[in-house]
C-alpha cells in the first residue's frame, strides 16, 4: 500500500499476556518511529529506528516494551506482562530519512489490557 | 531535551473566523516544525511543515510562522469550517531525532 499500514487495528488482551503489534512502514522509507497515545493526550515517544544504525530506545518506558526491525522493513512491538496502564493507541510512523523528513503516521493499533 | 509546550489546549471557533495555536520550544537548535491534524479514530496527518530558515509558510487557508528568537510557532487557519474540527499537534525536531510533540489543541468549529 501507500501508506503506514498497523496490525492489528485493535487488541484487547488479558492482563500479563503478551502482544506483538506491527508496522508496515512506507516502502523505501530509512526512519522508523513508535509513539503510544493514551486517552486524550499527547504523542509520547516510545523507540526510532534509523537504517542501520542503533535503535534510539530512550522513550521504551519499560523493559517490558522492546520492539524490532527486520530487514530494514517491517517492525514489532512487543508488550510483555500487560498491565492496565498499557492501554493505549500505539502509532507507527515512517519518513524516508531521519532528520527534517516529513513522518506519515499509520492509523494505529488501539490497546486494551483488561 | 526538547520540550514543546502547546496553547490553548481547547479552541471553539464560529465558522468563518480565525484560529490560531501557539507553539513553544526549548532547544535552539531544533530546526523543523511538523503541524499535525488527527480526526477522531484516525492517525495524525500532516498538514503544513515549516523549516528554521523560513519564517513563514502559507497553504491556502493555513499558514504557519516561526520566531526563532521567541523560540515559538503558530499555525493560523483562516476561514473555518466544520471539517477543520479535529485535534491539532505542533512538533519540533533537532537534526537526526525523533519528532517532539505538544500536548495538543482541540479544536470545535461551531457551524
Amino acid at each position: 500500500g501507500a501508506g503506514v499500514s498497523q496490525s492489528p487495528s485493535n487488541k484487547v488482551t488479558e492482563k500479563g499476556k503478551d502482544v506483538e503489534l506491527r508496522c508496515d512502514p512506507i516502502s523505501g522509507h530509512t526512519a522508523l518511529y513508535w509513539y503510544r497515545q493514551s486517552l486524550g493526550q499527547g504523542l509520547e515517544f516510545l523507540i526510532y529506528f534509523q537504517g542501520n544504525s542503533a535503535p534510539d530506545k530512550s522513550g521504551l518506558p519499560s523493559d517490558r516494551f522492546s520492539a524490532e526491525r527486520t530487514g530494514g522493513s517491517v517492525s514489532t512491538l512487543t508488550i510483555q506482562r500487560t498491565q492496565q496502564e498499557d492501554s493505549a493507541v500505539y502509532l507507527c510512523a515512517s519518513s524516508l530519512q531521519g532528520g527534517v523528513a516529513e513522518a506519515f503516521f499509520g492509523q494505529g493499533t488501539r490497546l486494551t489490557v483488561v | 531535551g526538547e520540550n514543546v509546550e502547546q496553547h490553548p489546549s481547547t479552541l471553539s471557533v464560529q465558522e468563518g473566523d480565525s484560529a490560531v495555536i501557539k507553539c513553544t520550544y526549548s532547544d535552539s537548535a531544533s530546526n523543523y516544525f511538523p503541524w499535525y491534524k488527527q480526526e477522531l479514530g484516525k492517525g495524525p496527518q500532516l498538514i503544513i511543515d515549516i523549516r528554521s530558515n523560513v519564517g513563514e509558510k502559507k497553504d491556502q487557508r493555513i499558514a504557519v510562522t516561526l520566531n526563532k528568537t521567541a523560540k515559538h510557532f503558530s499555525l493560523h487557519i483562516t476561514e473555518t469550517q466544520p471539517e477543520d474540527s479535529a485535534v491539532y499537534f505542533c512538533a519540533a525536531l533537532m537534526g537526526n531525532t525523533p519528532l517532539v510533540f505538544g500536548k495538543g489543541t482541540r479544536l470545535s468549529v461551531i457551524a
